[in-house]
Formats: structure tokens, C-alpha cells, sequence
């Protein structure tokens, strides 16, 4: 069982917006601004999409984007697009473990 | 520009040894965090362990301490990923990322299948 949960499956049409929620504690998650999102597109690398709770990498579209309250982040991605298509992890800084901690992943059906 | 070279896919028995690569370019190897992620077949990401190249400093998931071994040699800036026994349960694809809070740059990954 992952350390940190997330839905198993999201969906969305084109153009609208989704959110992908992240449950840790007060451990990882909640404690700490260290919480990333990963996108991944079964057969190629991942990809960094938010890094510390709200920050975009260059190059990753607005329409990403993240946040935080209490044990729980989010990830919204707004104007859905075929290519968001994909998994995504979010991941933590943990008190735990000298390594992060990664969710289960989520996977975006765009309809 | 930041890249992750990982060796190519391989194929082994159980009990054999194997050791995969991940060659890093375009940044100070020596000086970042350099990691391998786990995921099996149908199944989310892993933390494994990861390295420091510039004093080997290594540190394992609990899970994989004492299965694998993490290591680097940063005269050609190349961190490795090493089983002395593998098992059908290994089978897997691996990726090498740079940094631990924040993987900002990942390798295109490296299928490993164990089957007899």
C-alpha cells in the first residue's frame, strides 16, 4: 500500500478541468512543502509537472496546476487536452524515510 | 541539456546476476542526488535507493536494502543498479532520476525481465 493516496481514476472531456487529490499526514504531506506531481505516458520517461506544492518547472503549460490544505495536495489541470491523457504521482518529502514517498498514481481519461 | 542514458532492456534467469546503467550528461554529476525507481507491471513508482556521486553516500528503501546495490562512478558519470540472485518477482521496468525531493530530470527507463 502506497504511503500517500490517490484516486485510482479520473475523468474529464476537452476543455474541462479535473482535480487529482494527494492524502498523506501530518508526516509528509502535511508538514512540509515539499510535495511534487509527476505525469507519466505509459513507455516514456515521467515528467515533473509541479514541484513544492505549486511551483511549474519551465516549459509545463499553465494549465497545471497545485495546491495544498491541511494532509491533502491537489493537482488541477485546466482545458483538459487529449495529450494530458496519462498517470500521475504525486510525491513527498517524508520524516520517514530518507526518500521521498510516492502516491499510487492516478490515471486521466480524457473522454 | 540534462540527460539520462539508461543501458538497454534485458532479459534473465532467476539466480542470475545483473548489473544496469544510467549514464547522466550536461550538469555536475558528482553533485546531485541520483536515484532508481521501481515499477512493476500494472503498478505505481517505487523509491529503490539513491547516491550521491561525489562521496557515494548511498541510501536504501528498506524494502530493497540488501537485494540491490546502488552505485556510481563519477570519472564517467554513470550511476549503476546491480541484483547478485535476481527473481521472477524483479521483473520490472527501472528508472534512473536526478534528485530526491524533487526528480527534476528521469532516464527513458530499463525493462528488466526475469523468467526461466
Amino acid at each position: 500500500q502506497s504511503a500517500l493516496t490517490q484516486p485510482a481514476s479520473v475523468s474529464g472531456s476537452p476543455g474541462q478541468s479535473i482535480t487529482i487529490s494527494c492524502t498523506g499526514t501530518s508526516s509528509d504531506v502535511g508538514g512540509y512543502d515539499f510535495v511534487s506531481w509527476y505525469q507519466h505516458h505509459p513507455g516514456n520517461a515521467p515528467k515533473l509537472m509541479i514541484y513544492e506544492v505549486t511551483n511549474r518547472p519551465s516549459g509545463v503549460s499553465n494549465r497545471f496546476s497545485g495546491s495544498k490544505s491541511g494532509n491533502t495536495a491537489s493537482l488541477t489541470i485546466s482545458g483538459l487536452q487529449a495529450e494530458d491523457e496519462a498517470d500521475y504521482y504525486c510525491s513527498s518529502y517524508t520524516t520517514n524515510s530518507a526518500l521521498g514517498v510516492f502516491g499510487g498514481g492516478t490515471k486521466l481519461t480524457v473522454l | 541539456e540534462v540527460q539520462l542514458v539508461q543501458s538497454g532492456a534485458e532479459v534473465k534467469k532467476p539466480g542470475e546476476s545483473l548489473k544496469i546503467s544510467c549514464k547522466g550528461s550536461g550538469y555536475n554529476f558528482s553533485n546531485n542526488w541520483i536515484g532508481w525507481l521501481r515499477q512493476m507491471p500494472g503498478k505505481g513508482l517505487e523509491w529503490m535507493g539513491t547516491i550521491y556521486p561525489g562521496d557515494s553516500d548511498t541510501r536504501y528503501s528498506p524494502s530493497f536494502q540488501g537485494h540491490v546495490t546502488i552505485s556510481a562512478d563519477k570519472s564517467i558519470s554513470t550511476a549503476y543498479l546491480q541484483w547478485r540472485s535476481l527473481k521472477a518477482s524483479d521483473t520490472a521496468m527501472y528508472y534512473c532520476a536526478r534528485g530526491v525531493t524533487v526528480i527534476d530530470y528521469w532516464g527513458q527507463g530499463t525493462l528488466v525481465t526475469v523468467s526461466s
